[in-house]
C-alpha cells in the first residue's frame, strides 16, 4: 500500500464551480499534514496545513479525519488560476520532518 | 517564508558524468532536504543534508551515487554520481520551515536530462 494515495484526476471544472479532493495515508502516527499545490514545471507551493478541527484559508477548507486516516480540500468558487496539480502530504513519523507526497490530482478550471 | 534558490536550472549531461546542483537559502534553516521527482511521478526524498556531518539517505539512496554536503546553515549541494538515464529527473532542495508545523519550502528545481 502507497503511503499517500490519491486520485490522479484530472479533475475539469467549469468556472465557480466547487470541487473536492481525496487523499488517504497509511502511516497511523502521522502529526502532520499539508496540501501543496504545484504549477507544470514548477516547484510545489504549500497551499495550507491541515489541521485536526479543519480549517479555512479564503475558498480553500481542508479536512483531516484521523480515524480513517483521510483527508480532503474544499475547493469553492474555482478560477482558472486554480488549474494546478494538488498533492496531498503528510509527514512520517519514524524520520523526523521527512515528508510523504502523493502523486498529486490535476485539475483544469475551464472558463 | 524563506527564498530558495538552486543552481543550475537545467542541464543536459552525458552518461557517466557527475553533475552538482547548488542550493542556497536566504536565511539560516535547521533543517534541508533534497528530493527527486521523476516524470509524471510524485516527490521522492533522497536525503536529509545534515549540516557539518554526513548526510541521512532514504533507502534506495547511496552516498556514493548521490553524494550531499551541507557546509553551513544555509547552503547544500548534491552530486548526481555516474548518471545515466535513468537519472534524468527534476532535483529539488527544500528547507524546514521554522517555527511551523514541519511545513517545507521548495527550491525551483534542477531539470537533469541525461542522454
Amino acid at each position: 500500500r502507497k503511503e499517500v494515495e490519491q486520485d490522479p484526476g484530472p479533475f475539469n471544472v467549469p468556472e465557480g464551480a466547487t470541487v473536492a479532493f481525496n487523499c488517504t495515508y497509511s502511516n497511523s502516527a502521522s502529526q502532520s499534514f499539508f496540501w501543496y499545490r504545484q504549477d507544470c514545471r514548477k516547484e510545489p507551493k504549500l497551499l495550507m496545513s491541515v489541521y485536526s478541527s479543519g480549517n479555512e484559508d479564503g475558498r480553500f477548507t481542508a479536512q483531516l479525519n484521523r480515524a480513517s486516516q483521510y483527508i480532503s480540500l474544499l475547493i469553492r468558487d474555482s478560477k482558472l488560476s486554480d488549474s494546478a496539480t494538488y498533492l496531498c502530504v503528510v509527514n512520517r513519523e519514524d524520520s523526523g520532518y521527512a515528508l510523504n507526497f502523493g502523486k498529486g490530482t490535476s485539475l483544469l478550471v475551464t472558463p | 517564508s524563506a527564498v530558495i534558490s538552486q543552481k543550475p536550472s537545467r542541464d543536459i549531461c552525458q552518461r557517466g558524468t557527475s553533475l552538482t546542483i547548488q542550493c542556497q537559502v536566504d536565511s539560516q534553516v535547521t533543517m534541508m532536504f533534497w528530493y527527486r521527482q521523476q516524470p509524471g511521478q510524485s516527490l521522492t526524498l533522497i536525503a536529509t543534508a545534515n549540516q557539518g556531518s554526513e548526510a541521512t539517505y532514504e533507502s534506495g539512496f547511496v552516498i556514493d551515487k548521490f553524494p550531499i554536503s551541507r557546509p553551513n546553515l544555509t547552503f547544500s549541494t548534491l552530486t548526481v554520481s555516474n548518471m545515466s538515464p535513468e537519472d534524468s529527473s527534476i532535483y529539488l532542495c527544500s528547507a524546514l520551515r521554522l517555527g511551523g508545523q514541519g511545513e517545507q519550502y521548495f527550491g525551483p528545481g534542477t531539470r537533469l536530462t541525461v542522454t
